[in-house]
């Protein structure tokens, strides 16, 4: 069976800090992978999606990038935090075959910047 | 326009009691699917049912079924025999056109309460 992991589960970063999460799948091979952002108390927002290695698509122009080195992993990152990028960060995956769309989420990344 | 619409920031039910959680959206494509998220505290978000557009009939997992009126542009949660560990956010998403790369727009969510 599938299974995806988010680390670190929480993070507190002051202001200016860097950032890197990250996203790793098992049980699976070229999946499409995905970054969301979750403010407190709304829905959920499309980063970054991925369809293969280095292939990278961006939703949202702002100061995070993503990047894709292997197969199962994903990594979003911030050279330089800002107060708005605090949030519940998702990593999801689907299948890379089209018939089997629905989206898996990982448990999430708790970002608190100070 | 929002593409997804979720009316009730909140609803209460009694334990065993069935509830329908609210989803209109707004597309243009013929090709689409309909998906419904349940976020607890811990916050991973669990999938719980898809319909797409071009299926015939609604949806159905255990005590969960899919009101797909395609005419109405409604695809509404229907959660039968309420139960206490079903008190969590729920959220709806969609996917326009072709799956290929299936990116997901999601509503704001209605948060679920049952009560003893």
């Amino acid at each position: 069976s599938q299974t995806i992991h988010q680390w670190p589960a929480t993070l507190v970063q002051p202001v200016g800090s860097p950032l890197s999460l990250e996203c790793t799948v098992e049980g699976t091979s070229n999946p499409n992978l995905y970054w969301y952002r979750q403010a407190a108390g709304r829905g959920l927002q499309l980063l970054f999606y991925s369809v293969g290695i280095g292939q990278i698509s961006s939703e949202v122009p702002q100061n995070l990038s993503a990047s894709r080195p292997q197969d199962r992993q994903f990594i979003l990152s911030s050279k330089k935090l800002l107060l708005s990028d605090s949030g519940f960060y998702l990593c999801a995956w689907r299948h890379g075959i089209t018939t089997k769309e629905t989206q898996y989420f990982g448990p999430g990344t708790r970002l608190l910047v100070l | 326009a929002q593409k997804i619409t979720q009316t009730q920031p909140g609803m209460f039910v009694q334990e065993k009691e069935a509830v329908t959680l609210d989803c209109t959206y707004d597309t243009s494509d013929p090709s689409y699917g309909l998906f419904w998220y349940k976020q607890p505290s811990s916050g991973e978000m669990i999938f719980l049912i898809y319909q797409g557009s071009y299926d015939q009939q609604n949806a159905t997992e255990g005590r969960y079924s899919l009101n797909f009126q395609k005419a109405r542009k409604s695809a509404n949660l229907v959660i039968s025999a309420s139960q206490l560990g079903d008190s969590a956010m729920y959220f709806c998403a969609m996917r326009e056109g072709g799956s290929g790369y299936s990116t997901l727009t999601f509503g704001k969510g209605t948060m679920l309460l049952v009560s003893p």
